[in-house]
């Protein structure tokens, strides 16, 4: 499969705890986003990187959550001391390249992330 | 409030009928994209519009941008139960908005196609 890897589909924890969520891009692409998506509602931007750069976070809390995207293996987006807000979907999508317009992401299947 | 406003938030057709998908800002965006999601998945991009009036026709479906670039249509012909889905409009703010590298999305429209 050379589409965009999300690991876990499903994640469950309990508040205080951390949720690491990874994300392999296609094959090629270099720039990553991370969105998220609460029920009923459009995807909100969070993060955009490039190989171990951050390139744009504004879309991004700025306590409890960071992201990286290492020279080597996935994304991953962090969330530390999770609170029940946090409960969504996060989906990653990759691109071949980020000059604007974005052009096409292509979005992994998302990791749904239940605190309880 | 949203950057992107989509309407109508849900909509229930017979299969064989008509519809279209209204998605309006007050904002001017350098291009717009428009995607579909199925439960349990990510959104699948099915066009982009960049030139203010454009029309693209894909098959059933026909996009429309703006004369403006402020807002944006998706119109279904003959629609099938496999049209149903959540559809998401995107747009691409301009570079002097400083956030043009990111997408700016809507909060769907679900159509449910009925047979």
């Amino acid at each position: 499969n050379a589409g965009v890897m999300q690991n876990p589909r499903h994640l469950v924890r309990r508040r205080g705890q951390e949720a690491r969520l990874r994300c392999s891009p296609m094959k090629g692409h270099s720039h990553v986003y991370w969105y998220r998506q609460l029920p009923e509602e459009g995807l909100k931007f969070m993060v955009y990187l490039q190989k171990e750069n951050i390139i744009d976070e504004s879309g991004m809390p700025k306590e409890r959550f960071s992201a990286e995207f290492p020279k080597e293996g996935p994304s991953i987006l962090r969330i530390q001391q999770v609170v029940r807000g946090d409960s969504a979907a996060y989906f990653c999508a990759s691109s071949s390249t980020g000059v604007p317009p974005p052009g096409e992401l292509f979005f992994g299947e998302g990791s749904r992330l239940t605190v309880l | 409030t949203q950057l992107l406003e989509q309407s109508p938030q849900f909509l229930s057709i017979q299969e064989g009928e008509n519809l279209t998908v209204y998605c309006n800002s007050s904002s001017v965006f350098s291009s717009l994209q428009w995607y579909r999601q199925e439960p349990g998945e990510g959104p699948v991009l099915l066009v982009t519009v960049v030139t203010g009036g454009e029309v693209k026709k894909l098959k059933r479906l026909t996009f429309q941008f703006g004369d403006a670039r402020k807002d944006s249509s998706l119109h279904i012909t003959a629609a099938q139960p496999g049209d149903t889905g959540l559809y998401l409009c995107a747009g691409a703010l301009p570079p002097s908005s400083g956030s043009a590298r990111q997408l700016t999305f809507g909060s769907g429209t679900q159509l449910t196609v009925l047979p």
